[in-house]
């Protein structure tokens, strides 16, 4: 079945960019029926939406994120990726991939998360 | 702030039932299908309700799901410590063109 694991640095500077990369194992990102998305939960805190790419690379954002996050897709690697710029502690949290059904809140299937921590 | 609103914790005792609520408006919940999550500390979270009432394969029909209007609920029969966890809803937002999500219920069985 299809699987999704992120990957990227555990600790950046503030002001600095965060890089992470959602790895799709067992299925191909190709799929037209999907968004890729992804989604963070700072500690203690809820769910928040970043934003999700669609296999052909069109995106959409957070309005709260939208000048700092770029979602991009590499359909040879079967991966997206998440670039964050100008981070604060503010955007420390545990950040995850998800498949999303198109159109849908359903979010069959979720990466095991990787916690970012932005300190100095 | 979220954008659906559920209460912040819930509990009951084993074997009782529980209900989770989740409120939205016409832009969400009230033109979209309400669907549900689980989340257990240091693992992926899980859908347990989507569609309004659909359960995934593997998820016990002690867990289901209703909608009406703009708001839907999750309701839990036969409590099991196990069961203790966070619960999100969540739906599409017409108006974001992406999913919203409540603040999450923290479920304690006592």
């Amino acid at each position: 079945q299809v699987q999704l694991q992120e990957s990227g640095p555990g600790l950046v500077k503030p002001s600095q960019t965060l890089s992470l990369t959602c790895t799709v194992s067992g299925g191909s990102i190709n799929s037209r029926s999907y968004y890729w998305s992804w989604i963070r939960q700072p500690a203690g805190k809820g769910l928040e939406w970043i934003g999700h790419v669609y296999t052909s690379g069109s995106t959409n954002y957070s309005p709260s994120l939208k000048s700092r996050a770029t979602i991009s897709v590499d359909t040879s690697k079967n991966q997206l990726t998440l670039k964050l710029s100008s981070v604060t502690a503010a955007d420390t949290a545990v950040y995850h991939c998800a498949r999303n059904l198109l159109g849908s809140g359903k979010l069959d299937v979720w990466g095991q998360g990787t916690t970012v921590t932005v300190s100095s | 702030q979220s954008v659906l609103t559920q209460p912040p914790s819930a509990s009951g005792t084993p074997g009782q039932s529980v209900t989770i609520s989740c409120s939205g408006s016409s832009s969400n919940i009230g033109g979209n299908a309400a669907n549900w999550y689980q989340l257990l500390p240091g693992t992926a979270p899980k859908l347990l309700i989507y569609s309004n009432n659909q359960r995934p394969s593997g998820v016990p029909d002690r867990f289901s799901g209703s909608k009406s209007g703009t708001s839907a609920s999750l309701a839990i029969s036969g409590l099991q410590s196990a069961d203790e966890a966070d619960y999100y809803c969540a739906a599409w937002d017409d108006s974001l063109n992406g999913p919203v999500f409540g603040g999450g219920t923290k479920l304690t069985v006592l």
